[in-house]
């Protein structure tokens, strides 16, 4: 079975400042791995992936996570925050066993909030 | 390119009453997943469709039923529900393992 852990609940950061959202993962096969952001009142929006190759993944608005194997993480980064990315990030990891789609399994979610 | 669709996007119901809730995925889409939200929690797997039928069930009473139509839209039906079923309910659409999710529909139980 996977398990997903988001190690910290609520990460309050300043503007302008760099941020780091920490994931571990645990499988006993090969995972695909996602970060995913959630607007208040609002859906899920794939924020990047791994899948395969390169293990620094960039993604949308200025995020980027790097896949360490190892370590089993793939922590969620970004240089410099702004007010607009206060939301809730999700860490998660998916499991393929053959043709398209397989169940995506959560982490419990870190709030970023972003002081002025 | 529309989006995977929900409705309602609200709703409320009283406990032991029944609901369903609907999706439209992607075009060209034949795979749709469902995930329960509890508020400060992340999503949890239910169900996933592909081609009709099901590929997967998670840890949810036999009160959750889903089905998939030709059209590969699908339903969510909660019977007799709990005060503990008020949560939002995500709807996926995939293709190539990649999970795309709709908006939601929040549902709360008095």
């Amino acid at each position: 079975a996977q398990s997903v852990t988001q190690l910290d609940s609520q990460v309050p950061v300043f503007e302008e400042a760099p941020v780091e959202l920490r994931c571990n993962y645990s499988s006993s096969v090969s995972v695909y791995l996602f970060w995913y952001v959630q607007y208040p009142n609002q859906g899920l929006q794939l924020l990047l992936k791994y899948l395969s190759g390169s293990t620094l993944v960039k993604g949308i608005n200025g995020f980027e996570a790097e896949f360490n194997k190892s370590q089993t993480s793939f922590h969620l980064r970004k240089p410099s925050v702004h007010i607009s990315d206060t939301a809730e990030y999700f860490c998660a990891v998916s499991v393929t066993p053959y043709s398209s789609a397989s169940k995506i399994i959560f982490g419990s979610g870190t709030r970023l909030s972003i002081r002025p | 390119d529309a989006g995977v669709t929900q409705s309602p996007t609200h709703l409320i119901k009283t406990r032991g009453q029944q609901v369903t809730l609907r999706c439209s995925p992607i075009s060209g889409h034949k795979s749709v997943s469902w995930y329960q939200q509890v508020l400060g929690q992340g999503p949890q797997f239910i169900f996933q469709y592909y081609e009709k039928e099901e590929r997967g069930r998670g840890n949810f009473p036999d009160r959750f039923s889903a089905r998939q139509f030709p059209n590969y839209s699908s339903e969510l039906n909660v019977n007799a529900l709990l005060l503990g079923d008020s949560a939002l309910y995500l709807c996926a659409s995939s293709y190539r393992d990649l999970q795309y999710f709709g908006p939601g529909t929040r549902l709360t139980v008095t």
